[in-house]
């Protein structure tokens, strides 16, 4: 099975900053990675996919790189609306499909 | 708007079985996967398995022998069979679609909004 690996776990931020957020699988996945925001009570909401596509409707500020195993989600300019957990998710094995861990992004 | 919702017991007793469904609307539950994922109280996500709408299935192996999921396109609904639950089995459980475009292009764009499953007796 393929483990995704997410760093940091939290992270204190503030309102405007830049933030990135890691994520790293344990063999190679090319660009099947998708990453995710999760609000407290709420479902997961996709953010991006293939690595680096923005999902409809998602805010710019919203960024993703990376290919292999390595990979970034950015913030370019954090919003209030902002502050939540975000997953990595890794869609190259079947079975299994795996999530990160989850970063907690909390307002400094 | 595709809208997904989840149904069933909220409370299952230790060594039964849990049995939840999904329900699609605004669209069409055909040609496409359908996933169950599970998240414990304060913990991450957990994929639980998939079923396409022929009825082929894939399980995570750590819940392949107590997984069992079907699908009713007549109703735009598929569900999803858990046994023998145990308390390590309380969670928020998820029905998702899975998109799969090929080139890179495969994840999950709508989700339901969750139902808490409690393993207790």
């Amino acid at each position: 099975d393929i483990q995704m690996t997410q760093s940091p776990s939290s992270l204190s931020a503030s309102v405007g900053d830049r933030v990135t957020i890691t994520c790293r699988a344990s063999q190679s996945i090319s660009s099947y990675l998708n990453w995710y925001q999760q609000k407290p009570g709420k479902a997961p909401k996709l953010l991006i996919y293939a690595a680096s596509s923005l999902q409809s409707g998602v805010p710019s500020r919203f960024s993703g790189s990376g290919s292999g195993t390595d990979f970034t989600l950015t913030i370019s300019s954090l919003q209030p609306e902002d502050f939540a957990t975000y997953y990595c998710q890794q869609s190259y094995s079947t079975p299994p499909y795996s999530f990160g861990q989850g970063t907690k992004l909390e307002i400094k | 708007q595709v809208q997904l919702q989840e149904s069933g017991p909220g409370l299952v007793k230790p060594s039964e079985t849990l049995s939840l469904t999904c329900t699609v609307s605004g669209g069409s539950i055909s040609s496409y996967y359908w996933s169950w994922i599970r998240q414990p109280a304060g913990k991450g996500l957990e994929w639980i398995g998939r079923i396409y709408t022929s009825g082929s299935t894939n399980y995570n192996p750590s819940l392949k022998s107590r997984v069992t999921m079907s699908v009713d396109t007549s109703k735009n609904q598929f569900s999803l069979k858990l046994s023998s639950v145990t308390a390590a089995d309380t969670a928020v459980y998820y029905c998702a679609r899975e998109l799969d475009y090929g080139d890179y292009e495969d994840y999950f764009d709508y989700w339901g909004q969750g139902t808490l499953v409690t393993v207790s007796s």
